[in-house]
């Protein structure tokens, strides 16, 4: 299966900053996703990243707050913007491979304080 | 809408048993479905993956099985072991490479 390699694996942050977390992937693949793990609750998905195209939103999230890049097949950034302490969550990245399905990176822990 | 509930949300074993941890979806047609385990403010592993045209599923002490026509998937785990206490998570695809729904969730503790 497909290695994702995501950092940072924690962070603090001030209220009002912004924080960019970043994936790198060992393969190529086309679409790459992100997730948000809001404190005691399953995971939620933020967004579609697809090379050369912008993400695709889900409904709740907007690119303004949760701006994303994906400059080519093995990486993708996801930037939390103006951040509030509501935002404390774990940060996700996702490949899918046909073989092996779903892959996740190994999260983002993020205080806001 | 597809929703997914997992069963029980909490379970405490002594080491050395063997535990069943349930999956249900509300809609049957799946493209695959995946478990996955959480350790605390952790990325997920994935355990095992059942495509649609699958019973079931095993690696090592974890066999999965997979019900779509009763909307079921349960989760067996052999000779649990202190190192098996994590969040156990079930997951649905309905297309390929499309979005996950994810269950609930099964926090188990294995105690010595």
């Amino acid at each position: 299966s497909a290695v994702i390699s995501q950092k940072p694996s924690r962070d603090i942050c001030q209220r009002g900053t912004s924080l960019t977390i970043q994936c790198q992937v060992d393969s190529q693949v086309t679409m790459m996703f992100w997730y948000r793990q809001q404190p005691g609750q399953s995971l939620t998905l933020i967004a579609t990243a697809n090379q050369g195209s912008e993400a695709t939103y889900e409904s709740g999230f907007v690119i303004d707050k949760f701006p994303i890049s994906r400059p080519n097949l093995t990486f993708s950034t996801l930037t939390v913007s103006n951040m509030s302490p509501e935002d404390s969550s774990i940060y996700l990245c996702s490949v899918f491979t046909a073989n092996y399905g779903y892959t996740f990176g190994s999260g983002t822990r993020l205080t806001v304080v | 809408k597809q929703e997914v509930t997992q069963i029980p949300a909490a379970l405490s074993v002594p080491e050395g048993e063997n535990l069943v941890l349930n999956c249900s979806f509300t809609d049957s047609a799946i493209y695959n479905l995946q478990w996955f385990r959480q350790d605390p403010g952790k990325g997920l592993t994935s355990l095992l993956l059942i495509q649609s045209s699958q019973r079931e599923q095993t690696s090592g002490r974890l066999n999965a099985s997979l019900d779509k026509s009763s909307g079921r998937s349960t989760l067996y785990i052999a000779a649990s072991q202190p190192g098996d206490s994590a969040t156990y998570l079930c997951a649905v695809m309905a297309g390929t490479a499309s979005k996950l729904t994810f269950g609930t969730g099964t926090r188990l503790q294995v105690t010595l």
